[in-house]
């Protein structure tokens, strides 16, 4: 069965360096999302992207945040310049857009700010 | 304002004991309702969904989920659980179709721990 695949499954950086999280959607789908889960919170809506642009974001996702396709496979979510209070799990999600299916979420990256 | 609240965060049930796990949604529009099970450092795995029909649904692991729209519940059952069941439970909503800015909101999660 087809599904998401996230790396790394773990990441370490130190403040203010900038991190690249890597998704591998499921092939044939369109429509992309990161959510983050800080620990012991509940998973919190980052961003959706379709054809090449953000859909919708939230106020989470600020000026330190970026998405990009740069492929026909990857999905990334980069944050600049990175704050203690991004440690968090990140999700990543895709969906056909089909009209009953569901969006399926990867593994997640776990990212430890220090 | 779209939202979904799980009352209840943590649970304690005996092995072999029959569960429910409460959820009530707000939504504006034909919700897309979902429960997710999520392990210790672990992702999200789908349990259920439910969009339209019986409204007893059926998931993986012996889970169903009745759906409720007078009560705006959805809420998730298990009539004996198991160690393995020990885990994060997320009870989660979005809109139909499935796409473009459609994101899925999440209640905060009930925790389970299962007494031997």
């Amino acid at each position: 069965e087809p599904e998401v695949t996230q790396t790394p499954s773990h990441q370490v950086t130190q403040m203010g360096q900038e991190v690249i999280l890597r998704c591998v959607p499921i092939s044939n789908h369109l429509y992309f999302y990161w959510y983050r889960q800080i620990l012991g919170q509940k998973v919190e809506f980052l961003v959706s992207f379709y054809n090449n642009e953000i859909s919708e974001k939230s106020e989470i996702f600020d000026d330190q945040f970026s998405v990009e396709r740069p492929d026909g496979s990857n999905f990334t979510l980069k944050i600049r310049s990175t704050k203690l209070e991004d440690s968090a799990m990140y999700f990543c999600a895709s969906t056909s857009g089909n009209y009953t299916d569901t969006q399926y979420f990867g593994p997640g990256t776990r990212l430890t700010v220090l | 304002a779209q939202s979904v609240t799980q009352p209840d965060i943590h649970i304690t049930v005996s092995e072999g004991a029959s569960l429910e796990l409460r959820c009530n949604y707000s939504y504006g529009a034909t919700p897309y309702l979902f429960w997710y099970v999520q392990s210790p450092g672990q992702g999200l795995q789908l349990l259920l969904k439910y969009f339209s029909g019986d409204t007893l649904v059926q998931g993986i692991k012996g889970f169903e989920a009745e759906f409720k729209r007078s009560q705006s519940s959805f809420n998730l059952r298990k009539p004996s659980v198991h160690w393995s069941d020990a885990a994060e439970y997320f009870c989660a909503v979005g809109a139909l179709p499935m796409n473009r800015d459609d994101k899925i909101i999440f209640g905060k999660g009930t925790r389970l721990h299962i007494l031997p």
